[in-house]
């Protein structure tokens, strides 16, 4: 079965700390594992995806798929950061996604 | 270009009513996707279409349909609502079927059911 596992429901850090979002995942096979982000009033968005392993607004996520994790950083948190946190799946193809339940982020000055 | 719209913005049904959902895609886009978001939880799939005809369905029951028009507009409709459709409902649209493509989301409708 296809699954997303985010443990943490919350995730509050000081201004200027490191920042790492846990995304655990079930899969037979090889997913694509994206990152998606909503800001306060705003629509969900992509941030990024395993894929184009681009660093969008200072953030990066690794493919481990001996741990099947997708884990996203970001060594410096700014306040801007503040958001819910959505970590995605899809297969090959034409596949949904599939979210996990999401992290809210609250970076903290 | 707005981006997806989705129309309305809120709703309020009862219990046994039926409620239409409507989503505009990206110009040029030809794909829409819907899905469910309950609150705490992330958004969960329900349809795809792409060129008019369903290419996906998720794990929803048949009081849930939904259809795409020539413009690539698309409208889900939930029949005999219940208290436990109370959602967030989200339209997703990409200029192509796949995984892939980027999907761009709507603000969503949000719709309570008494």
């Amino acid at each position: 079965a296809q699954r997303v596992t985010q443990p943490e429901k919350l995730l509050s850090v000081f201004k200027g700390a490191p920042v790492e979002l846990k995304c655990n995942y079930s899969y037979s096979g090889s997913p694509e594992l994206f990152w998606y982000v909503q800001y306060s009033r705003q629509r969900l968005q992509l941030l990024l995806r395993h894929i184009s392993r681009e660093s969008i607004k200072g953030f990066t996520a690794d493919l481990n798929k001996g741990e099947t994790s997708f884990h996203l950083k970001k060594p410096f948190a700014q306040e801007e950061d503040s958001a819910m946190y959505y970590c995605a799946l899809s297969g090959p193809g034409n596949t949904p996604l599939v979210f996990g339940k999401g992290t809210r982020l609250s970076v903290i000055a | 270009d707005a981006g997806v719209t989705q129309s309305p913005t809120h709703l309020i049904k009862t219990r046994g009513q039926h409620v239409t959902l409507r989503c505009s895609p990206i110009s040029g886009h030809k794909s829409v996707s819907w899905y469910q978001q309950v609150l705490g939880q992330g958004p969960q799939f329900i349809f795809q279409y792409y060129e008019k005809e369903e290419r996906g369905r998720g794990n929803f029951p048949d009081r849930f349909s939904a259809r795409q028009f020539p413009n690539y507009s698309s409208e889900l409709n939930v029949n005999a609502l219940l208290l436990g459709d109370s959602a967030l409902y989200l339209c997703a649209s990409r200029d192509g079927p796949n995984s892939y493509n980027e999907q761009f989301f709507g603000p969503g409708t949000r719709l309570t059911v008494l």
